[in-house]
């Protein structure tokens, strides 16, 4: 059984803090790693896609780090606003082409 | 206009109905798939298609069929609907281009309630 994992399960910040997150994946076998962003009502939406052992992903205020060694990515999210909240879900991706999802950090960002 | 649509957008049945839920692409994209999601759960891959003839089990594929019309449409279906298939169902499409960075695109769910 593939296991990914993320923590924590659930995070309240103040706008304007800055916050990050962790998935947890199996270290053999790895082909990439991705992260989606979902608000609620909304489809999820692809952030990043890392495949190398490393690789680091910037989106505006949103970045990524992977280590394929260890099994393991942060998201950070520098100075939250209120529209960050969503849940940031990764997945985890073998030669088996499909993707295994962890179940998702939800991010509340208050006013 | 949603590149990925999915229809119903909400449904409630009752035990043992049949049910179809239908997924529509604009993308182009040959990979197509159905998950499902539950509270405090990840997404779940119940079935996905890699092009028009080709259709694999998931994860959780009992209880469900899937049928893939054309290149644009996957429908799935739940034979006899049970209560614990109550979920979130989204379903994705790919390209399969380069597949690491095979990124999925989702549709807006539909959300099943079976009582």
């Amino acid at each position: 059984i593939l296991n990914v994992e993320q923590s924590p399960q659930s995070l309240h910040v103040q706008e304007g803090d800055s916050t990050n997150f962790t998935c947890s994946f199996p270290s053999s076998n790895f082909y990439a790693l991705h992260w989606y962003r979902w608000e609620t009502a909304k489809s999820p939406e692809a952030l990043f896609v890392m495949t190398l052992n490393g690789d680091e992903k910037k989106k505006g205020r949103i970045s990524a780090t992977l280590n394929t060694k260890e099994g393991y990515s942060y998201l950070y999210i520098k100075g939250s606003q209120p529209e960050d909240s969503a849940t940031y879900l990764c997945a985890f991706k073998n030669s088996s082409y499909k993707l295994i999802f962890g179940s998702g950090t939800r991010l509340l960002v208050r006013p | 206009d949603a590149d990925v649509t999915q229809t119903p957008r909400n449904r409630i049945t009752k035990t043992g109905k049949r049910i179809m839920l239908e997924c529509s692409q604009t993308k182009g994209h040959d990979r197509m798939y159905w998950y499902r999601q539950d509270p405090g759960l990840g997404l779940r891959l119940i079935y996905y298609s890699f092009d028009v003839k080709d259709i694999n089990k998931g994860e959780i594929s009992d209880g469900y069929s899937v049928s893939r019309q054309a290149q644009a449409k996957f429908s799935l279906s739940l034979e006899s609907a049970i209560p614990n298939q109550t979920a979130l169902y989204f379903c994705a499409t790919s390209s399969g281009t380069w597949v690491p960075h095979d990124e999925q695109f989702f549709g807006p769910g539909t959300r099943l309630t079976v009582l």
